[in-house]
Formats: C-alpha cells, sequence, structure tokens
C-alpha cells in the first residue's frame, strides 16, 4: 500500500513552454502533498506544500507564480512550470502525506520522480 | 532549515562488510528522524525510523542510532550487498510542522565486489 504515482516520468521540452506534472495517491487519501527540487548530486529542496481544497504553501524564494500548484482532489496534486527555460531543468519530487492516525506509518511516501529538460 | 550541498560524499564499502553513514541535523526541536535510500533516477525509499525519546532501533539489516546531545544520527547496514549501492538521506521533522521534511545533504555508498 501507500503507492504515489508521478506523471510523467520525464519531459523534454523548448523554453517558453509551460509544463503540467502530476502528482497521485493510489490507495490512500492526502490532504497534504509536497513537491520537491533536486539537483544532480545534490539534496531534495522543499518546494512548497500543496493543501487539498486551499492555496499551497511555499517555501522561501520560491517563484508561486512560476511554480503553479493545484492540489483539487484528495489523490491529485498538479505542478505547472510555467513560461520554463533551462534553469528549470531538474529532478521534481512529489510526496503525500497520509491520513493522521492511519496505519501507514511513514510521515510522507514519495513519487518516483519527473526529469524536466529544457532545450 | 534546508540542506543544500554542492557535492555528495561518498563511501565506498566491499560486498559484506558494514557500512555507516552519518548524518548531522540542524534542529534541536527536531523529534521525528528517517533515513531514506534514493537509487538513480527514482523517489527517495523509506528505511528506517527513530523517534528523539529513543537512542537506537534496528531494523532487517539496519540499525539507527540517534545521540541529541551533537544533534547527530547514523545508519549502520550490516553486511552490505551490491543492492545496496544509492544515496542515502538522513531527514528531520518536528511534530506540529505537518509533516514537513529538512533532508540532509546525502552520502553515496557505493559497494565493491
Amino acid at each position: 500500500g501507500a503507492v504515489v504515482s508521478q506523471h510523467p516520468s520525464r519531459v523534454i521540452c523548448k523554453s517558453g513552454t509551460s509544463v503540467k506534472i502530476e502528482c497521485r495517491s493510489l490507495d490512500f487519501q492526502a490532504t497534504t502533498m509536497f513537491w520537491y527540487r533536486q539537483f544532480p548530486k545534490q539534496s531534495l529542496m522543499l518546494m512548497a506544500t500543496s493543501n487539498e481544497g486551499s492555496k499551497a504553501t511555499y517555501e522561501q524564494g520560491v517563484e508561486k507564480d512560476k511554480f503553479l500548484i493545484n492540489h483539487a482532489s484528495l489523490t491529485l496534486s498538479t505542478l505547472t512550470v510555467t513560461s520554463a527555460h533551462p534553469e528549470d531543468s531538474s529532478f521534481y519530487i512529489c510526496s503525500a502525506r497520509p491520513p493522521r492516525g492511519g496505519v501507514l506509518g511513514q510521515p510522507q511516501h514519495f513519487g518516483d520522480g519527473t526529469r524536466l529538460s529544457i532545450l | 532549515g534546508e540542506s543544500v550541498g554542492l557535492h555528495l560524499p561518498t563511501l565506498s564499502v566491499q560486498e559484506g562488510d558494514n557500512s555507516i553513514i552519518n548524518c548531522a541535523y540542524s534542529n534541536s526541536a527536531s523529534d521525528y528522524f528517517i533515513w531514506y535510500k534514493q537509487e538513480s533516477g527514482k523517489g527517495p525509499q523509506f528505511i528506517i525510523d527513530i523517534r528523539s525519546n529513543m537512542d537506537k532501533r534496528q531494523g532487517q539489516r539496519v540499525t539507527v542510532l540517534l545521540n541529541k546531545t551533537v544533534k547527530h544520527l547514523s545508519l549502520q547496514i550490516a553486511a552490505t550487498q551490491p543492492g545496496d549501492s544509492a544515496v542515502y538521506f538522513c531527514a528531520e521533522t518536528r511534530t506540529g510542522t505537518a509533516s514537513k521534511l529538512t533532508f540532509g545533504t546525502g552520502t553515496r555508498l557505493q559497494v565493491t565486489l
């Protein structure tokens, strides 16, 4: 149990286009999902916390107009990188928090990431 | 705060030996700690966790040690196998922060035959 699916796993697109990444919790409901960014050989950096039915909370230094987050249901959060440029190329990872008091144990379950390459 | 490294330290271990991966955490208020394994091109995979009211916890082939005095966490892997080759991250969080995790720099474990 506790599977988080992220789609697409890899995307290559031209500079200036917008890219949407989906994060789904397949077998549990998640009121909270998290979006991370990871550069090569570096750690995961939290970008934002996505709350179902409300606005996302962004970490300091993350442009909310650049990285649009929507959490419209208890099983789906999306991250849209708007007007993407080469410097936005990175590995984006989502995670979902299982319900409080649930038996899933871990605080977050991670997807397998999306490799974004902007040409 | 966030931990960003310019490079990943590497630990090279011979197959069958024990591995010890260390992590210094930043927030003395953190009360829950997790070790993750990340293979190339994948998301982090949970290995083992420990709460601040404990100083040691054992799993299958893995042991986590917590020293709150010096804010230090370690992961011990017994009888290291080639499949253990990956990047290992420690993460910390504090009750009441909605499970928000802060990740450490990470260590690459290379298992040699």
